[in-house]
């Protein structure tokens, strides 16, 4: 069964600083993997993605993530925080390509102070 | 906007009354799907629609009652509801399914009294 972990409910990190948001995942077949951002009484927005090729995924905003096959993690990462940043993130995967179900994490609270 | 739009954006409404969440897409995409988010966050799935049939119902209540009349229409119907039904409705949809990702509406925040 497909599944998706985000180990921590909330992340603190002071502006500036680096951030990460940790997501491990269970599929069978290669992974599809999927960041999405959600601001409070809003939809889920889309973040980036990993599909294939480079581990190394650039989104929108200067976020990031590494695929990490052996370790089966997909962390979402920036250089440096803004108090912007302070949302709720999903993680999610799919392991059967276009015609897999996406399935989502628990989220991540990520809080950003001045 | 997304390209996937949820009216109306708030509702409140009694525990005898009867209404009705509509989710429209024009991207084009052949699935589309009626999340629930409560207070405590994570999403639930509550049903899946592909080409307009309905693909899977994760043994939700009756009183909540899907409809997809194409693929570009989806109306959640809701009946005798209880408070602790309480919570943000996200629509969302897909071409094909999980591999392109998926767009999602801004919500419907309904509040049952």
């Amino acid at each position: 069964a497909q599944s998706v972990a985000q180990p921590e409910d909330q992340v603190n990190v002071a502006e500036g600083n680096p951030l990460t948001v940790k997501c491990t995942y269970s599929v069978s077949g290669n992974p599809y993997l999927f960041w999405y951002v959600q601001y409070p009484n809003r939809g889920l927005q889309f973040l980036l993605k990993y599909i294939t090729g480079d581990n190394l995924v650039k989104g929108s905003y200067g976020f990031e993530a590494e695929f990490n096959k052996s370790q089966t993690s997909f962390h979402l990462k920036k250089p440096s925080a803004l108090v912007s940043d302070s949302a709720l993130y999903f993680c999610a995967v799919t392991g059967r390509g276009n015609t897999g179900k996406l399935i989502f994490g628990q989220g991540t609270t990520l809080q950003v102070k001045p | 906007e997304t390209g996937v739009t949820q009216t109306p954006r708030h509702l409140v409404m009694g525990m005898t009354n009867k209404k009705s969440l509509k989710c429209e897409q024009h991207l084009g995409h052949n699935a589309m799907y009626w999340y629930k988010q409560s207070a405590k966050k994570p999403l639930e799935l509550m049903f899946v629609y592909n080409f307009k049939e309905q693909t899977e119902n994760n043994s939700v209540p009756s009183r909540f009652s899907p409809e997809c009349p194409n693929s570009s229409h989806l109306f959640l119907h809701l009946h005798t509801l209880q408070p602790e039904d309480s919570a943000l409705y996200l629509c969302a949809s897909s071409q094909g399914q999980g591999g392109y990702g998926y767009t999602f509406g801004s919500g419907t925040r309904l509040t049952v009294v």
